[in-house]
């Protein structure tokens, strides 16, 4: 079956502009998570879905980043006005159920560029 | 909080050589541990996971790990590197977050070349 997609695969922007990140997890995979990956660095946790809700955003940057996830499956992470420090590979993962056992299943991740 | 130490941000060996990428973990708990590969443009793919049930686990690719708790190591080997095993490792452990769910934590990475 299909795995977790994301959209676009690069995105360049420009310092102060609005993006969106798209995140197309597993079907039926409640958990939802994402990370952000700078470079040489390992992924970093930002946020968790279960369902439709956002069960821990303690990993979110700062009130620049909010994240949405309105139907239970396909999930945006926006960032408002941009900064250079943003750029990043931002990652998505889905599991079924989000115990600590389950296997995430990760998505080829977004490249953001803030000029 | 638990977390993850890679020993070695940067691997080289032979092909046919044996693999070994180090991993030491801190836990308060019997933590899950997992390995993760990363391989370039692509998005991470789990290789093998320990869940508390046989201290050897076996992953993908000929990969396998061994939890030791005295050491508070999880270290990954292959017997006999291949070209394609060059990627970036990670190493991760799980916890509880809020709620009860899965938080995972990552380690720097690894990342191993393979000279032929």
């Amino acid at each position: 079956g299909a795995g977790v997609s994301q959209t676009p695969s690069n995105k360049v922007t420009e310092k102060g502009k609005y993006v969106e990140l798209r995140c197309d997890p597993i079907s039926g995979h409640t958990a939802l998570y994402w990370y952000r990956q700078s470079l040489g660095q390992g992924p970093e946790f930002l946020i968790y879905f279960q369902g439709t809700g956002a069960a821990d955003d303690s990993g979110l940057p700062n009130d620049r980043f909010f994240a949405v996830r309105p139907e239970g499956s396909v999930s945006t992470l926006k960032i408002q006005r941009t900064e250079r420090g943003d750029s990043a590979v931002y990652l998505c993962a889905s599991s079924s159920t989000g115990s600590s056992t389950d296997t995430q299943y990760f998505g080829p991740g977004t490249r953001l560029t803030v000029l | 909080a638990q977390s993850v130490t890679q020993l070695g941000s940067h691997v080289s060996v032979s092909e046919g050589a044996l693999v070994l990428l180090r991993c030491n973990y801190s836990s308060s708990v019997p933590p899950y541990l997992f390995w993760y590969v990363q391989y370039p443009n692509q998005g991470l793919q789990l290789l093998l996971k320990y869940t508390s049930a046989a201290t050897l686990v076996k992953g993908i690719n000929g990969f396998e790990a061994e939890f030791k708790k005295s050491e508070t190591s999880f270290h990954l080997t292959k017997p006999s590197a291949h070209m394609s095993d060059a990627a970036e490792y990670f190493c991760a452990v799980s916890d509880e977050g809020t709620g009860g769910y899965q938080k995972v934590t990552f380690g720097t990475g690894t990342k191993l070349q393979v000279i032929p």
